[in-house]
């Protein structure tokens, strides 16, 4: 059984285009995360959502607005793609405290031309 | 503000050998801290944590950490490297709203 599942796992187009990634978890856990990998490796949180509420959004650009319709499912948009966004996103899941452990998807390889 | 810092970014051991990773971290408070593995094309799995008590951490794996308030370090070690553990291991530092802040890894290369 796949714990947190993305779609897709690999995604190309084009500048300009908008594009959604979707994200779902089966462990019950209450809080969702996404992750953006550079390619340099850095990986950085960009939003958290608990019980369907954002309770962590860094300074990330209004292009990218994630969308939680349960507990289970955090999805990315990203409106007016740029090749700066090229990057590996990855959701993850965990219950809401500070010790619990974030279980990682697979990850979603975006690659804009 | 909380961060994590890896000084070695490439590291290469031969297959038997011991292996520690460094990790450093700042944080206003006791911190949480993580070690994760990341195989190539593959997400994060989580190694071991550390949040109270006994400093030294078992994980998975054969790995273990320690954590060292002191020098605000939390190194990884294992005693003997195979090669399926060639990766790259992130350290990062969480806290209490549950953000996690990763260093910039540390790409593990083992020779046979």
């Amino acid at each position: 059984d796949t714990a947190v599942s993305q779609t897709p796992k690999y995604l190309v187009t084009q500048m300009g285009n908008d594009k959604s990634i979707k994200c779902e978890q089966n462990l019950g856990h209450d809080t969702m995360y996404w992750y953006k990998q550079d390619s340099k490796k850095f990986l950085k949180i960009m939003f958290s959502y608990n019980n369907k509420e954002l309770i962590i959004n860094e300074t990330v650009p209004n292009r990218f607005s994630p969308k939680s319709p349960d507990k289970a499912h955090l999805n990315l948009h990203i409106n007016s793609l740029e090749l700066g966004d090229s990057a590996v996103y990855f959701c993850a899941s965990s219950q809401y405290r500070a010790t619990d452990t974030q279980y990682f998807g697979p990850g979603t390889r975006l690659t804009v031309l | 503000a909380q961060s994590v810092t890896q000084p070695d970014i490439h590291i290469t051991v031969s297959e038997g050998a011991s292996l520690e990773l460094r990790c450093n971290y700042s944080y206003g408070a006791t911190p949480y801290l993580f070690w994760y593995v990341q195989s190539p094309g593959q997400g994060l799995q989580l190694l071991l944590k550390y949040f109270s008590g006994d400093t030294l951490v078992q994980g998975i794996k054969g790995f273990e950490a320690e954590f060292k308030r002191s020098q605000s370090s939390f190194n990884l070690r294992k005693p003997s490297v195979h090669w399926s553990d060639a990766a790259e291991y992130f350290c990062a530092v969480g806290n209490r709203g549950n953000m996690l802040t990763f260093g910039g890894g540390t790409r593990l290369m083992v020779k046979p």
